[in-house]
């Protein structure tokens, strides 16, 4: 199975900080790689797919990059709303599977 | 909008079944694939497996194979989900999720169903 590592795990901000979370893929998985976010409770939200393209209704403060197995997630200006957990998921290889999600909150 | 509406809590002894049901529109059912992935208590997402609803294919990672079975009903627009000889361990929170053939990836998501098992 690819195994996807993301860091850090929790990752404490301020409202309008600029933050970035990493997720490595075990294996090249071109751009399969999706973003989504969780809040207490919820099923997680789709953010960002084919790791850059922003999914519709996504604030665009949200950006993904990355390929191969590198990727980033950016907010660019964390809102009250961003607080919440965030997982990053490869879909190139079955079984898909997710990294261990980072949690933001708040410093 | 998709909706996704998934079957209420459930609790199970060990060695039981769970079938958990995922309603949703007839366009949905037939031009997405409906995927299931689980969330034990504290812990990351498991993908487990999805099905065609237009054509019924269907495919389950390895871990629950044998365990694991994936349906539709056409007539009624809803995915389910069985798991057979449950464990303590397979206390999750089970989710469908709509993946587009088109593009994107889980796109729409069921608001899940706590599955408890327990002697």
């Amino acid at each position: 199975d690819i195994q996807m590592t993301q860091s850090p795990s929790t990752l404490s901000a301020s409202v309008g900080d600029r933050v970035t979370i990493t997720c490595r893929a075990s294996q090249s998985i071109s751009n399969w790689l999706a973003w989504y976010q969780q809040k207490p409770g919820n099923a997680p939200n789709l953010l960002i797919y084919q790791a850059s393209s922003l999914e519709r209704g996504v604030p665009s403060r949200f950006s993904g990059s990355g390929s191969g197995t590198e990727f980033s997630l950016t907010i660019s200006g964390l809102q009250p709303d961003d607080f919440a957990t965030y997982y990053c998921q490869q879909y190139d290889i079955y079984p898909w599977t997710f990294g261990q999600g980072t949690k933001v909150d708040i410093k | 909008q998709v909706q996704l509406v998934q079957s209420g809590a459930e609790v199970k002894k060990p060695g039981a079944s769970v079938k958990v049901s995922c309603k949703t529109s007839r366009y949905t059912f037939t031009s997405y694939a409906i995927h299931w992935v689980r969330q034990a208590p504290g812990q990351s997402l498991e993908w487990m497996g999805w099905i065609n609803g237009g054509n019924g294919n269907s495919k389950s990672s390895e871990k629950f194979q044998g365990r694991v079975t994936f349906t539709g009903d056409t007539s009624a627009n809803t995915a389910y989900m069985e798991l057979r000889s449950l464990r303590p361990e397979d206390t999750a929170v089970y989710y469908c999720a709509a993946y587009s053939w088109g593009g994107g990836a889980l796109d729409f998501w069921g608001q899940g169903t706590m599955v408890t098992v327990y002697s």
